[in-house]
């Protein structure tokens, strides 16, 4: 079954706006991973947690990982026309050795 | 060639057909996965090889074939397929394959077409 819910599906943003997404799932995790696809590219890795309560930054990106352990969330600050992506999470189960990924949220940006 | 390269990039293909996706990276990672990702679902896990031996077969049907002749090369033989199995065929690589601390590294992926 679904063991990650990302949301949202798909966001709508004018330039420059922030933009907030998250996911959240029942079973805890030991690692976060958060990461972006191109049109027509594979996925490329922007952000990996390892901790509880870790914050990281990665330019005008920042990720969480939430103090339950259960979810994670991916601001974009600033978007820009180059943000225009899929943006996927993906962690892994504690004990159970996998590695599950999230639906993706779509981000379109109106210039 | 840096990174994880796939070929061919699109390849369209009748059910009667045999042919064959390839992935080679250039990383000196030890374990090589392959992803079947359809549209508005999550990556779907298919196969793991570590140190060139299969870890993980995720339920897939006979009609996928992986082949990891060494850590640096990952193939997958497609014989018979449906028009299900269109999708977007992503090879990854990690450093080995414990889950824990290690993050994947994506290919451009195979974009399949069975008609």
């Amino acid at each position: 079954g679904q063991q990650l819910n990302q949301s949202p599906q798909s966001m709508f943003i004018q330039e420059g706006e922030d933009v907030s997404m998250n996911c959240t799932s029942s079973s805890i995790f030991n690692t976060w991973l958060w990461y972006k696809q191109d049109p027509g590219e594979g996925p490329v890795l922007l952000i990996a947690l390892y901790k509880a309560g870790e914050l990281t930054s990665n330019g005008r990106l920042t990720a969480q990982f939430g103090i339950t352990r259960k979810d994670s969330f991916l601001n974009i600050s600033a978007s820009i026309p180059s943000d225009v992506g899929i943006y996927f999470c993906a962690g892994v189960i504690q004990g159970a050795q996998k590695l599950v990924f999230g639906q993706g949220t779509r981000l379109t940006i109106n210039p | 060639e840096t990174g994880v390269t796939q070929t061919p990039r699109h390849l369209v293909m009748g059910m009667t057909n045999k042919k064959s996706l390839k992935c080679e990276q250039h990383l000196g990672h030890n374990a090589m996965y392959w992803y079947k990702q359809s549209a508005k679902k999550p990556l779907e896990l298919m196969f793991v090889y570590n140190f060139k031996e299969q870890t993980e077969n995720n339920s897939v049907p006979s009609r996928f074939s992986p082949e990891c002749p060494n850590s640096s090369h990952l193939f997958l033989h497609l014989h018979t397929l449906q028009p299900e199995d269109s999708a977007l065929y992503l090879c990854a690589s990690s450093q080995d394959g414990a889950w824990g601390a290690n993050v994947l590294t994506f290919g451009a992926g195979s974009r399949l077409t069975v008609l």
